[in-house]
């Protein structure tokens, strides 16, 4: 199975900061990576896919790179509604399970 | 609108069963594969189990396989998941959730989930 990692697993951030989370996998994927944001008590919802395509109604401070074993997500001015947990998920073809990263917490400093 | 809608969830002892439902609407259901996904209480999301449109391949996380099953009615647009010899560790709250497109997309829509406590 495809592990992925998450770093950092928790961080304390201001209103208008630049926030960067890493997500790892243990083998290749290719770009075959997906991002989400979940709130309290609330589903999660799609942000980016294919690691850098931001999905429709998602605003464009959000943004993802990479590609291979090493995936960046990006907000680049915090918004107060951007608190939240964070995950990342591997579809990559052929490689079930469909894991999800362990999420990174953000929250308010 | 996409809604997804979960049913079913309870409390159930060890070794017990339950079945979940999860009603779609506002798509072509028979047209996407559908999956589960689990949330145990504070901890982070679990991938548990995919099944095609057709119904005819589905996939299962190594810790619910062997007791758990997917299935579908397209007839009645409804997604279902069989949970045998549930144990403790299956404590979370169940989503079903639709890809984007295709087999392999992450997943765009979401249901509220449903609650299934395992407990003595």
């Amino acid at each position: 199975d495809i592990q992925l990692t998450q770093s950092p697993s928790f961080l304390s951030a201001s209103v208008g900061d630049r926030v960067t989370i890493t997500c790892r996998a243990s083998q290749d994927i290719s770009t075959y990576l997906a991002w989400y944001q979940q709130k309290p008590g609330k589903a999660p919802n799609l942000l980016i896919y294919a690691a850098s395509i931001l999905q429709s109604g998602v605003p464009s401070r959000f943004s993802g790179s990479g590609s291979g074993t090493e995936f960046i997500l990006t907000i680049s001015s915090l918004q107060p509604e951007d608190f939240a947990t964070y995950y990342c998920q591997q579809l990559n073809i052929n490689s079930y399970p469909f894991t999800f990263g362990p999420g990174t917490k953000v929250d308010i400093k | 609108e996409v809604q997804l809608v979960e049913s079913g969830g309870g409390l159930v002892q060890p070794g017990g069963s339950l079945r979940l439902s999860c009603a779609a609407s506002g798509f072509t259901f028979r047209s996407f594969a559908m999956s589960w996904v689990r949330q145990a209480p504070g901890k982070g999301l679990e991938w548990v189990s995919v099944i095609s449109g057709g119904g005819g391949s589905t996939y299962y996380g190594d810790s619910v396989k062997g007791r758990f099953t997917i299935s579908r009615d397209s007839s009645r647009s409804t997604l279902y998941l069989q949970m045998n010899s549930l144990r403790v560790e299956d404590t979370a709250i169940y989503y079903c959730a639709k890809p984007l497109y295709s087999f392999y997309d992450p997943f765009d829509s979401w249901g509220q989930g449903t609650l299934v406590t395992v407990s003595s």
